[in-house]
């Protein structure tokens, strides 16, 4: 198994430009989630998904979009970047929602927005 | 609403001693209690968790954490600390009936040889 794959691994954008990031896992867990990562505030949640067809938002969702048309792929969209978005971003999956499960990262990527 | 506190953003450590990575929480009701280790570049990956029964959890590469409730505090522990061990390290809480995890700032834990 690869387990959480993400793409791309480092990306520069300009302000106001577009990009998605791309997130799979083949472990077909259910529960899919983005965080971003910022020096001295942790990681925080921008988006989750219980399952295919079903999204919703997390601590830091505006602009941010994301879809999730299948179990395996969990894509994450900007939609006009702003240097705000400059941060290291990391895709997670879990086999369900409950409280006690694990959740398993992908490598993360670097976004810098000019 | 729930919260975790990671009150050293830096820990320093002898090799083969003792170390402790503190955290504290806030929820309401049941809290489920994490650690995750972060090396380098790289992803979070999962160390232990509690989520009931014995105060005391086990989990990966001879850590352990103890969950207490009356201090609200879930430190990360290791009777002998190793260069390895030199990383990134999260705290995390979920309520019961929350779908989202929230984490703690992170403390940078150094073994120094």
């Amino acid at each position: 198994n690869a387990g959480v794959t993400q793409t791309p691994k480092f990306q520069v954008l300009k302000t106001g430009q577009s990009m998605t990031l791309q997130c799979a896992q083949d472990m077909n867990h259910e529960y899919m989630s983005w965080y971003r990562q910022d020096p001295g505030m942790g990681l925080r949640l921008i988006h989750y998904s219980v399952g295919a067809g079903i999204t919703d938002q997390g601590e830091v969702p505006n602009g941010y979009n994301v879809s999730r048309s299948t179990t395996e792929d969990f894509p994450l969209r900007l939609l006009s970047a702003a240097p705000s978005q400059t941060s290291v971003y990391f895709c997670a999956s879990s086999s369900t929602g409950l409280t006690t499960d694990t959740q398993y990262f992908g490598p993360g990527t670097r976004l810098t927005v000019l | 609403a729930q919260s975790v506190a990671q009150p050293e953003d830096q820990v320093k450590v002898a090799e083969g001693n003792p170390l402790t990575v503190k955290c504290t929480y806030s929820v309401s009701g049941n809290p489920y209690l994490f650690w995750y280790v972060q090396y380098p570049n790289r992803g979070l990956q999962f160390l232990l968790k509690y989520i009931t029964g014995d105060n005391l959890v086990k989990g990966s590469y001879g850590f352990e954490a103890e969950f207490n409730k009356s201090q609200t505090s879930f430190h990360l522990k290791k009777p002998s600390a190793l260069v390895s061990d030199s990383a990134l390290y999260f705290c995390a809480v979920r309520s019961f009936g929350n779908e989202k995890l929230t984490f703690g700032t992170g403390t940078r834990l150094t073994i120094i040889p």
